[in-house]
């Protein structure tokens, strides 16, 4: 079993949805999460980062962790063709923190 | 503050050779990641350097290798190249705490060099 699960898609929406990419995750662990953003052709730029459980919001971005249920979400509202992207989550080992394991990554097509 | 930079961008080899790939990291940062990243097993972490010294290491052949630079440049090394090396090879720096992650730890990646090995 992967540590980290997610649906690699590819996910299409037309412009304006509300954009939902999810993982699940396996060590009980973890306790930072992360979502990147990659355009293709170019690295992984962070989105945005939580804590443990709860939410976190940023613009048209929302993160959001169950540890319960060891599952975290990313919502887009307001999609934008902008936002076609692969999106990954990740999270930082027990190895140490520069450790990253990440999903298989969300391709994600906004259709104007 | 200039980004992650990496060379070269574009790389063809055929099996059997070896092939250095460079990273710049940003300046102030001294820890330097590198992840292999194919369609089929995704982003990888093969190994992080931090003051010149390999901090940690993922689950790669002992034909990856790596070292970094007093000036926190660092270079990843694959010898003996194998058809199933082709990848996006992408660096990532961060200031770096260590220990426990923090903000500080928040990883900036290049644009990666794609590597194909025919």
């Amino acid at each position: 079993q992967k540590e980290v699960e997610q649906d690699p898609g590819p996910l299409s929406v037309p412009e304006g949805a509300i954009v939902s990419l999810n993982c699940t995750y396996s060590n009980s662990a973890f306790q930072y999460f992360m979502w990147y953003r990659q355009y293709s052709r170019k690295g992984p730029e962070l989105l945005m980062y939580t804590y443990s459980s709860g939410n976190k919001e940023d613009g048209r971005f929302t993160a959001q962790v169950d540890k319960s249920s060891k599952y975290i979400s990313l919502f887009i509202r307001d999609s934008q063709p902008s936002d076609s992207a692969t999106y990954l989550c990740a999270t930082p080992t027990s190895q140490g923190a520069q450790k990253l394991v990440f999903g298989q990554g969300t391709r994600l097509t906004i259709n104007p | 503050k200039a980004g992650v930079t990496q060379t070269p961008r574009y790389l063809i080899k055929t099996r059997g050779q070896q092939v250095t790939l460079s990273c710049s990291p940003i300046s102030g940062h001294r820890s330097v990641s590198w992840y292999q990243q194919t369609p089929g097993q995704g982003l990888q972490f093969l190994f992080e350097y931090f003051s010149e010294t390999q901090r940690n290491k993922g689950n790669f052949p002992g034909r990856f290798s790596g070292r970094q630079f007093s000036n926190s440049r660092s270079e990843m090394n694959v010898s003996t190249l194998e058809l199933g090396d082709s990848a996006l090879y992408l660096c990532a720096s961060s200031f770096s705490s260590g220990g426990i992650w923090t903000g500080t730890d928040t990883q900036y990646f290049g644009p990666g060099t794609r590597l194909t090995v025919l």
